[in-house]
């Protein structure tokens, strides 16, 4: 089976940076992903990692290291509308993904 | 472009009653489709997934059952809801690779 882990929850104050990691554990692993969730919204796509290395997407920049089972999610420039759940997520066969507990991020002026 | 449409948005039912979810595709053909199911709080559990017409895989053996009667439409039933059975079901679609899920706006279900 699958399984991550990512912290529960992680406080920043505007401009600042602030980095978000997800370790996982799986098979038939594809990539790694990385959405945004509202409270009371649906999720929406960010980032994917299919390769190691870092992918760069405004302020949101996602990272993956294969050998280390290990992704991260860094967002710059905090901005109040940034606080929000964050999920990394696994891809694996027939293009299932399985989702990590969620970070609950809290941007404070 | 692509859209996604899942109703109702909120639902109330009490405890033995049946259910029905549907989710509808436009824009695209032959997406993989998903039900997911996030407890208050919670991540997000995955139900459901088919790869085509007819085709449903089940994750969590459970009460509830998916069907994809067309290509673009995938329904999450149950003939007797359980209180546990409670959370916000997601449908979401994704091009053949899975790279990116895109999500309905979501169904919060009461069962009470």
């Amino acid at each position: 089976g699958q399984s991550l882990e990512q912290p529960s929850e992680v406080t920043a104050v505007e401009g600042a940076i602030v980095q978000i990691n997800c370790t996982y554990q799986t098979s038939g692993f594809y990539g790694l992903s990385w959405y945004q969730q509202h409270d009371g919204g649906a999720p929406t796509f960010l980032s994917y990692n299919g390769l190691d290395g870092l992918e760069e997407t405004g302020r949101f920049s996602s990272f993956l290291s294969r050998s280390d089972s290990y992704g991260y999610l860094l967002l710059q420039e905090l901005q109040m509308k940034d606080s929000a759940s964050y999920f990394c997520a696994v891809i694996s066969g027939y293009s299932t993904l399985t989702f990590g507990k969620g970070t609950m991020l809290l941007v404070s002026p | 472009s692509q859209t996604i449409h899942q109703w109702p948005a909120t639902l109330v039912q009490p405890v033995g009653s049946p259910l029905s979810l549907e989710c509808t595709v436009e824009g695209t053909s032959n997406p993989n489709l998903y039900w997911y199911r996030q407890a208050a709080g919670r991540g997000l559990q995955l139900l459901f997934y088919s790869v085509g017409i007819g085709q449903i895989s089940s994750e969590v053996p459970q009460n509830l059952s998916a069907s994809r009667p067309q290509d673009r439409q995938f329904i999450l039933s149950s003939k007797k809801l359980l209180l546990s059975d409670s959370g916000f079901y997601l449908c979401a679609w994704s091009p053949r690779q899975g790279e990116k899920l895109f999500f309905g706006s979501g169904t919060q279900l009461s069962v009470l």
